[in-house]
């Protein structure tokens, strides 16, 4: 069974740009959930779906950052523009609820220069 | 606000003995109990849950579960110099709306 996939892997940008993420979750769940995770912040929640419908995105830092689920097996995280501390690992994980096993993608190292 | 915490290590064990890895949660409503393993650039991926008060094993892990005293814990016996990584706590309850709280995670290494 295919895991959790994201695109790109690695991202490396200039500050202004545009930075779209892509999430492809397990097929058969219906909650996903975006994460950052630096050294000094840990893992961080920015937003979670269910059923498609953002739920909480009360960790999206500002209004820099977006997030849609369009339909039930790809998401997408956008942010722009891009800033030097956005540099992070973005994980995408999965699971079959809210609560239930999260299942992580490989994740997405971005670098804003 | 609902925490996880975890020491963040390193917690340094001779390979062989028995690393145990500790997490205590704030909410008294938390239900659920993850334990996930993260190697260094990698992606977090779970070793095991417990729902239920005492111990649960699989293999060399065993995780423990104390309600009433708010901690959950994660043995891993004759520990092995792969099992260094990074470990995290996490918890849901009904008052996250079920979402996993996260533990800052331990930082554990096997030394051979």
């Amino acid at each position: 069974d295919a895991g959790v996939i994201q695109s790109p892997r690695h991202e490396v940008t200039e500050m202004g740009q545009e930075v779209t993420l892509r999430c492809k979750p397990i097929s058969g769940h219906n909650s996903l959930f975006w994460y950052r995770q630096t050294m000094m912040r840990g893992l961080e929640l920015l937003i979670y779906f269910n059923n498609n419908v953002p739920i909480d995105d009360s960790g999206m830092p500002e209004d820099r950052f977006s997030a849609k689920m369009p339909n039930a097996s790809f998401s997408t995280l956008k942010i722009q523009p891009s800033e030097p501390r956005d540099s992070a690992v973005y994980f995408c994980a999965s699971s079959t609820s809210s609560g239930n096993t999260q299942y992580f993608g490989p994740g997405t190292r971005l670098t804003v220069l | 606000q609902k925490e996880v915490e975890q020491n963040s290590g390193p917690l340094s064990v001779p390979e062989g003995a028995i690393a145990s890895l500790n997490c205590t949660y704030s909410d008294r409503g938390s239900q659920s109990f993850f334990w996930y393993r993260q190697y260094s650039g990698k992606s977090p991926e779970l070793i095991m849950f417990i729902y239920s008060n005492g111990d649960k094993e699989d293999g060399r892990f065993t995780a423990q579960l104390n309600k009433a005293s708010q901690y959950v814990s994660l043995l891993i016996r004759d520990s092995q110099p792969s099992d260094s990584a990074t470990y995290l706590c996490a918890v849901n309850s009904l008052d996250s709306n079920y979402q996993l709280i996260w533990g800052a995670g331990t930082k554990l290494i096997i030394k051979p």
